[in-house]
């Protein structure tokens, strides 16, 4: 069972529009919310770790923001470029009841921004 | 001077084979990490080990043997090589054990084909 999941499963925008997508996670015992981008060969890489039930972070034009009472986060891109485009990750590390430690990822939003 | 690397990047093989797979971090972190891509694209933990001690083995067929000489170096081998184990296999670190708080480095990826 996937206790990580993420919503769109894959995303098609125009450049310029803003966009966003979430993740769902496990609300008890929250220990953390990781989002990650993975380009097209290559590996993923973290964009934000968020701890904090409000937390909100900024990283250029894009952000996120994490609920963990209800157990949801969001990402957002403000004013999409092509180079925008990649798969957008999330992962906490209790989903599922797991050992502390294990990082269990959503399946991914799969973004394309088209020229 | 990249932070997770891992070797070979693509490895093609015969069933029945022993195949390593090595992965070297210099980012001085505590904690390194197995993770298996699966069919679906998902970022499946195998292992984890902390300063050279196993932390998390998640079911894995004990045909797969982490090795990890120093808390450098993080190697996969695997025995008998199956069709089923054709996968992309990544690497990754963090600084401490419970990556709550932490992001995970990734390396590039090893694809493995069992032919």
């Amino acid at each position: 069972i996937l206790n990580v999941e993420q919503s769109p499963q894959s995303l098609h925008v125009q450049e310029g529009d803003s966009t966003n997508f979430t993740c769902s996670f496990p609300s008890s015992n929250f220990y953390a919310l990781h989002w990650y981008r993975w380009e097209t060969a290559k590996s993923p890489e973290a964009l934000f770790v968020m701890t904090l039930n409000g937390d909100e972070k900024k990283k250029g034009r894009i952000s996120a923001t994490l609920n963990t009472k209800e157990g949801y986060s969001y990402l957002y891109i403000k004013g999409s470029q092509p180079e925008d485009s990649a798969t957008y990750l999330c992962a906490s590390p209790n989903a599922g009841g797991t050992s502390y430690g294990k990082l269990t990822f959503g399946q991914g939003t799969i973004l394309t921004v088209h020229p | 001077d990249t932070a997770v690397s891992q070797t070979p990047k693509y490895l093609v093989t015969q069933m029945g084979n022993d195949k390593s797979i090595k992965c070297e971090q210099n980012l001085g972190h505590d904690t390194m990490y197995w993770y298996k891509q699966d069919s679906k694209k998902f970022l499946k933990i195998m292992f984890s080990y902390n300063n050279k001690e196993l932390i998390i083995n998640e079911t894995v067929p004990n045909r797969f043997s982490p090795k990890s000489p120093d808390k450098a170096h993080l190697n996969l081998h695997i025995n008998s090589l199956e069709l089923g184990d054709s996968a992309v296999y990544f690497c990754a670190s963090s600084q401490d054990q419970g990556v709550a708080g932490t992001e995970a480095f990734f390396g590039q990826g090893t694809r493995l084909t069992v032919v």
